[in-house]
Protein backbone atom coordinates (compact mmCIF):
# COMPACT_ATOMS: atom_id res chain seq x y z
CA UNK A 1 0.00 0.00 0.00
CA UNK A 2 1.17 3.25 -0.65
CA UNK A 3 1.32 5.83 2.13
CA UNK A 4 3.26 7.96 4.37
CA UNK A 5 4.49 5.86 7.98
CA UNK A 6 5.41 7.54 10.67
CA UNK A 7 7.00 5.63 13.72
CA UNK A 8 6.84 5.38 16.77
CA UNK A 9 2.80 6.43 17.58
CA UNK A 10 3.58 6.98 21.22
CA UNK A 11 7.25 7.53 22.15
CA UNK A 12 8.31 8.91 26.22
CA UNK A 13 11.93 10.36 26.77
CA UNK A 14 13.57 12.14 29.88
CA UNK A 15 14.54 15.44 29.67
CA UNK A 16 17.69 16.08 28.28
CA UNK A 17 17.83 13.65 25.72
CA UNK A 18 17.58 13.68 21.94
CA UNK A 19 14.87 11.42 19.98
CA UNK A 20 14.43 11.14 16.58
CA UNK A 21 11.39 10.38 14.98
CA UNK A 22 10.79 8.52 11.92
CA UNK A 23 9.07 9.30 8.62
CA UNK A 24 8.85 7.49 5.32
CA UNK A 25 6.63 7.89 2.38
CA UNK A 26 6.39 5.32 -0.77
CA UNK A 27 4.14 7.84 -2.86
CA UNK A 28 7.06 9.58 -4.60
CA UNK A 29 6.37 13.15 -3.08
CA UNK A 30 9.41 15.53 -3.87
CA UNK A 31 7.81 17.95 -0.71
CA UNK A 32 8.18 16.58 2.68
CA UNK A 33 6.88 18.48 6.13
CA UNK A 34 7.00 18.38 9.69
CA UNK A 35 4.55 20.04 11.75
CA UNK A 36 3.96 20.53 15.47
CA UNK A 37 0.32 20.18 17.48
CA UNK A 38 -0.29 20.93 20.78
CA UNK A 39 -3.96 19.99 22.45
CA UNK A 40 -6.73 22.05 21.34
CA UNK A 41 -4.25 23.89 18.84
CA UNK A 42 -3.92 24.24 15.29
CA UNK A 43 -0.39 22.87 12.86
CA UNK A 44 2.57 24.79 13.19
CA UNK A 45 5.83 24.05 10.79
CA UNK A 46 9.04 22.99 12.00
CA UNK A 47 10.69 22.47 8.54
CA UNK A 48 9.63 21.67 5.35
CA UNK A 49 11.76 19.75 1.87
CA UNK A 50 10.78 20.29 -1.38
CA UNK A 51 14.11 18.08 -2.97
CA UNK A 52 16.38 15.93 -1.74
CA UNK A 53 19.53 17.27 0.33
CA UNK A 54 17.49 20.97 0.96
CA UNK A 55 15.40 21.57 3.38
CA UNK A 56 14.05 25.18 5.15
CA UNK A 57 13.17 26.39 8.65
CA UNK A 58 9.57 26.57 9.28
CA UNK A 59 8.01 29.20 12.04
CA UNK A 60 8.90 26.96 14.97
CA UNK A 61 11.91 25.41 13.83
CA UNK A 62 14.26 26.52 17.27
CA UNK A 63 15.20 23.37 19.00
CA UNK A 64 14.71 20.81 16.15
CA UNK A 65 16.92 19.20 13.05
CA UNK A 66 16.39 17.20 9.92
CA UNK A 67 17.98 15.65 7.26
CA UNK A 68 16.42 14.74 3.75
CA UNK A 69 19.26 12.35 2.37
CA UNK A 70 16.92 10.06 0.79
CA UNK A 71 13.52 11.33 -1.41
CA UNK A 72 11.66 8.97 1.06
CA UNK A 73 12.73 9.94 4.27
CA UNK A 74 12.74 13.10 6.26
CA UNK A 75 13.27 11.97 10.18
CA UNK A 76 12.94 15.07 12.98
CA UNK A 77 15.39 15.24 15.71
CA UNK A 78 14.12 16.75 19.35
CA UNK A 79 16.98 17.91 20.64
CA UNK A 80 17.51 19.03 24.17
CA UNK A 81 17.66 22.56 23.30
CA UNK A 82 13.66 22.64 22.82
CA UNK A 83 11.84 23.63 25.18
CA UNK A 84 8.92 22.46 25.66
CA UNK A 85 8.88 19.11 23.56
CA UNK A 86 5.87 17.03 24.42
CA UNK A 87 3.44 17.44 21.21
CA UNK A 88 1.95 15.31 18.54
CA UNK A 89 4.47 15.36 16.06
CA UNK A 90 2.68 15.15 12.41
CA UNK A 91 4.83 14.15 9.06
CA UNK A 92 3.11 15.56 6.04
CA UNK A 93 4.28 15.11 1.85
CA UNK A 94 2.53 16.07 -1.19
CA UNK A 95 3.74 15.70 -5.09
CA UNK A 96 5.08 19.51 -4.62
CA UNK A 97 4.57 22.43 -2.30
CA UNK A 98 1.22 23.31 -4.25
CA UNK A 99 -0.28 20.33 -4.24
CA UNK A 100 -2.59 18.36 -1.77
CA UNK A 101 -0.92 17.01 1.51
CA UNK A 102 -0.68 13.71 2.94
CA UNK A 103 -0.69 12.91 6.82
CA UNK A 104 1.07 9.96 8.59
CA UNK A 105 -0.13 8.71 11.58
CA UNK A 106 1.34 11.35 13.86
CA UNK A 107 4.13 10.90 16.52
CA UNK A 108 3.09 11.65 19.97
CA UNK A 109 6.07 12.59 22.03
CA UNK A 110 5.83 12.84 25.64
CA UNK A 111 8.89 14.17 27.54
CA UNK A 112 9.41 13.45 31.38
CA UNK B 1 5.37 36.65 8.96
CA UNK B 2 2.42 35.40 6.34
CA UNK B 3 -0.40 34.62 8.56
CA UNK B 4 -3.91 32.66 7.68
CA UNK B 5 -6.46 33.47 10.26
CA UNK B 6 -9.55 31.08 10.79
CA UNK B 7 -12.94 31.82 12.85
CA UNK B 8 -14.41 30.52 15.06
CA UNK B 9 -11.97 28.57 17.16
CA UNK B 10 -14.54 26.80 18.33
CA UNK B 11 -18.15 25.96 16.95
CA UNK B 12 -21.08 23.92 18.98
CA UNK B 13 -24.27 22.92 16.62
CA UNK B 14 -27.21 21.34 17.48
CA UNK B 15 -27.14 17.88 14.47
CA UNK B 16 -29.02 19.26 11.72
CA UNK B 17 -27.94 23.26 11.93
CA UNK B 18 -25.73 24.44 9.17
CA UNK B 19 -22.16 24.95 10.21
CA UNK B 20 -19.48 27.71 8.68
CA UNK B 21 -15.86 28.40 9.52
CA UNK B 22 -13.91 31.32 8.17
CA UNK B 23 -10.51 31.89 6.62
CA UNK B 24 -8.47 34.82 6.20
CA UNK B 25 -5.42 36.36 4.60
CA UNK B 26 -4.24 39.60 4.47
CA UNK B 27 -1.62 38.46 1.07
CA UNK B 28 -3.28 37.16 -1.97
CA UNK B 29 -3.25 33.51 -1.43
CA UNK B 30 -2.36 31.51 -4.39
CA UNK B 31 -4.53 28.63 -3.32
CA UNK B 32 -6.41 27.36 -0.64
CA UNK B 33 -6.81 23.52 0.96
CA UNK B 34 -8.99 22.46 3.39
CA UNK B 35 -8.85 19.81 5.35
CA UNK B 36 -10.41 17.85 8.36
CA UNK B 37 -8.91 16.38 11.30
CA UNK B 38 -11.24 13.73 13.59
CA UNK B 39 -10.23 13.36 17.30
CA UNK B 40 -7.19 11.12 17.68
CA UNK B 41 -6.57 11.37 13.97
CA UNK B 42 -4.29 13.12 11.53
CA UNK B 43 -5.63 15.65 9.17
CA UNK B 44 -7.09 14.43 5.76
CA UNK B 45 -7.15 16.69 3.03
CA UNK B 46 -10.86 17.73 1.57
CA UNK B 47 -10.30 20.02 -1.41
CA UNK B 48 -8.44 22.73 -3.04
CA UNK B 49 -9.54 26.18 -4.88
CA UNK B 50 -6.97 27.80 -6.83
CA UNK B 51 -9.62 30.22 -9.07
CA UNK B 52 -11.08 33.90 -7.55
CA UNK B 53 -14.46 33.34 -6.68
CA UNK B 54 -14.69 29.10 -7.20
CA UNK B 55 -17.28 27.67 -5.61
CA UNK B 56 -17.17 23.69 -5.41
CA UNK B 57 -19.46 21.35 -3.47
CA UNK B 58 -19.22 18.02 -1.70
CA UNK B 59 -22.72 16.17 -0.97
CA UNK B 60 -23.20 18.85 2.11
CA UNK B 61 -20.22 20.76 1.92
CA UNK B 62 -19.04 23.87 -0.06
CA UNK B 63 -16.43 25.26 -0.04
CA UNK B 64 -15.58 28.94 -1.75
CA UNK B 65 -12.86 31.35 -2.40
CA UNK B 66 -13.27 35.14 -2.56
CA UNK B 67 -12.97 37.33 -5.12
CA UNK B 68 -10.00 38.66 -3.87
CA UNK B 69 -8.29 35.31 -3.19
CA UNK B 70 -7.75 36.85 0.32
CA UNK B 71 -10.45 34.58 2.25
CA UNK B 72 -12.00 30.95 1.68
CA UNK B 73 -15.44 29.54 3.68
CA UNK B 74 -16.46 26.07 4.42
CA UNK B 75 -20.52 25.38 4.77
CA UNK B 76 -21.54 22.35 5.94
CA UNK B 77 -25.24 22.06 5.36
CA UNK B 78 -27.63 20.17 8.06
CA UNK B 79 -24.62 18.59 10.21
CA UNK B 80 -24.11 15.18 11.38
CA UNK B 81 -22.78 13.41 13.99
CA UNK B 82 -19.82 12.23 11.73
CA UNK B 83 -18.95 15.88 10.68
CA UNK B 84 -17.32 16.57 14.58
CA UNK B 85 -13.64 17.68 14.27
CA UNK B 86 -11.72 20.39 13.57
CA UNK B 87 -11.79 22.13 10.50
CA UNK B 88 -8.61 23.85 9.23
CA UNK B 89 -7.43 25.96 5.74
CA UNK B 90 -4.40 25.99 4.57
CA UNK B 91 -2.15 27.78 1.81
CA UNK B 92 1.19 27.82 0.22
CA UNK B 93 0.91 30.89 0.24
CA UNK B 94 2.86 31.34 -2.84
CA UNK B 95 6.06 30.28 -1.36
CA UNK B 96 5.35 26.32 -1.57
CA UNK B 97 5.76 26.15 2.49
CA UNK B 98 2.48 25.03 3.48
CA UNK B 99 1.14 27.12 6.23
CA UNK B 100 -2.49 25.81 8.12
CA UNK B 101 -5.19 27.96 9.86
CA UNK B 102 -5.64 27.74 13.96
CA UNK B 103 -8.49 25.72 13.06
CA UNK B 104 -12.01 25.40 14.14
CA UNK B 105 -13.35 22.69 16.29
CA UNK B 106 -16.87 21.67 15.45
CA UNK B 107 -18.98 19.56 18.22
CA UNK B 108 -22.16 18.65 17.29
CA UNK B 109 -24.91 18.13 20.02
CA UNK B 110 -27.45 15.35 19.38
Amino acid sequence: DGGITQSPKYLFRKEGQNVTLSCEQNLNHDAMYWYRQDPGQGLRLIYYSQIVNDFQKGDIAEGYSVSREKKESFPLTVTSAQKNPTAFYLCASSIQGYAEAFFGQGTRLTVV
Amino acid sequence: GQQVMQIPQYQHVQEGEDFTTYCNSSTTLSNIQWYKQRPGGHPVFLIQLVKSGEVKKQKRLTFQFGEAKKNSSLHITATQTTDVGTYFCASSLGNEKLTFGTGTRLTIIP
